[in-house]
């Protein structure tokens, strides 16, 4: 069965801080890699993907992807708090490509 | 655009009641998805769509039906409702199979 695991946290960091959220894999076959922002009571917001190794970056957000370590990552650079909400790790393999979702990181920031 | 819809927003059912939950997207996209969210367990997928005409099973599937009547809905039927059913529904979209998610904003059903 393939698994996604996220620490549950909550993960707090000050205001300004860089936060890091980690998210490894069990499928070494993965080859699509996604983020979610979920705000409470809200719906999940993707935030940004990844399909090759390295780092992509998109504003304050930094998506790292190691294949071989089999682990992916989310940094948020200057967090403010309206950045806390509960993150979303989503990996996807190939065969049906249908993406399985680990079960979220909540994330504080605090002022 | 207004991304995907779902309708209704919230619902009370009593046990044995059916109702259908119906989702559209108007992305132009290929592939929708249906998934029930529990505290503590995460997003779990019950059916999918990859395509326009087919359908298939999920994670959780048992207790639901759907339909993808065009390339635009995917509706979700509760035959006969559970207290077990009682959760948060979200419908999503995508380009393709693999493709970024974008998700409707959800509906709450509680169960009776």
């Amino acid at each position: 069965q393939k698994e996604v695991e996220q620490n549950s946290g909550p993960l707090s960091v000050p205001e300004g801080a860089i936060a890091s959220l980690n998210c490894t894999y069990s499928d070494r076959g993965s080859q699509s890699f996604f983020w979610y922002r979920q705000y409470s009571g809200k719906s999940p917001e993707l935030i940004m993907s990844i399909y090759s190794n390295g780092d992509k970056e998109d504003g304050r957000f930094t998506a790292q992807l190691n294949k071989a370590s089999q682990y992916v990552s989310l940094l948020i650079r200057d967090s403010q708090p309206s950045d806390s909400a509960t993150y979303l790790c989503a990996v996807s393999s190939g065969g049906s490509y249908i993406p399985t979702f680990g079960r979220g990181t909540s994330l504080i920031v605090h002022p | 655009n207004a991304g995907v819809t779902q309708t209704p927003k919230f619902q009370v059912l009593k046990t044995g009641q059916s109702m259908t939950l119906q989702c559209a997207q108007d992305m132009n996209h290929n592939s929708m998805y249906w998934y029930r969210q529990d505290p503590g367990m995460g997003l779990r997928l019950i059916y999918y769509s990859a395509s326009e005409g087919t359908t298939d099973k999920g994670e959780v599937p048992n207790g639901y039906n759907v339909s993808r009547l065009n390339k635009r809905e995917f509706s979700l039927r509760l035959e006969s409702a559970a207290p077990s059913q009682t959760s948060v529904y979200f419908c999503a979209s995508s380009e393709g199979q693999g493709r970024e998610q974008y998700f409707g904003p959800g509906t709450r059903l509680t169960v009776t």
